[in-house]
């Protein structure tokens, strides 16, 4: 039962470096997640998707790209990472009802110097 | 737009003793609302959901929840707490436009502190 994965785990960057995180889940859903977790913010919405092909907005999508090629995927991209994206990364993914919950990974923890 | 305010930043309790963790939110329309819980270093999981009916829902490990419109709230109730609560607890409500699919909007959460 994977359910949602996250990979890496951990990632340190140097300001202006570019990385991608992944995100890929086994539940078949359509709908799915980017959030940030900083201290005392709870989770904020970056981007998210409704289903293969999509991409929309969130929150706070600034400094972030995103692409859903797959539907089991969904890539969080930093083009050029900056020290005010330390923060956990977690993605979510929901079946096709709004009444249903979302499934979490279990973060990624990323730190810009 | 949508907002979810939990008062309490940190709650300390002992262990056996009951808690409940307070959550109230801000919707235009019907919400859908969700207790979440997070451990340190975990992702989160999902205690208790309210969409409609029952206003008082049970959700997993000993944890109840009751909606009350007219005080726009979604109280967490626990009768006796473990040590192993101890823990993030993340109240959510379903966001408002697009059908829902845009995502949750998170309170900033309660960190539960157990006393032995």
């Amino acid at each position: 039962n994977a359910g949602v994965t996250q990979t890496p785990k951990f990632r340190v960057l140097k300001t202006g470096q570019s990385m991608t995180l992944l995100c890929a889940q086994d539940m078949n859903h359509e709908y799915m997640y980017w959030y940030r977790q900083d201290p005392g913010m709870g989770l904020r919405l970056i981007h998210y998707s409704v289903g293969e092909g999509t991409t929309a907005k969130g929150e706070v999508p600034d400094g972030y790209n995103v692409s859903r090629l797959k539907k089991q995927n969904f890539l969080l991209g930093l083009e050029s990472a900056a020290p005010s994206q330390t923060s956990v990364y977690f993605c979510a993914s929901r079946g096709d009802s709004r009444n249903q919950p979302q499934h979490f990974g279990d973060g990624t923890r990323l730190s810009i110097l | 737009a949508q907002s979810v305010t939990q008062p309490d930043i940190h709650i300390t309790v002992s262990e056996g003793a009951s808690l409940e963790l307070r959550c109230n939110y801000s919707y235009g329309a019907t919400p859908y609302l969700f207790w979440y819980v997070q451990s340190p270093g975990q992702g989160l999981q999902l205690l208790l959901k309210y969409f409609s009916g029952d206003t008082l829902v049970q959700g997993i490990k000993g944890f109840e929840a009751e909606f009350k419109r007219s005080q726009s709230s979604f109280n967490l109730r626990k009768p006796s707490v473990h040590w192993s609560d101890a823990a993030e607890y993340f109240c959510a409500v379903g966001a408002e436009s697009g059908g829902g699919a845009d995502g949750l909007t998170f309170g900033k959460g309660t960190h539960l502190i157990i006393q032995p």
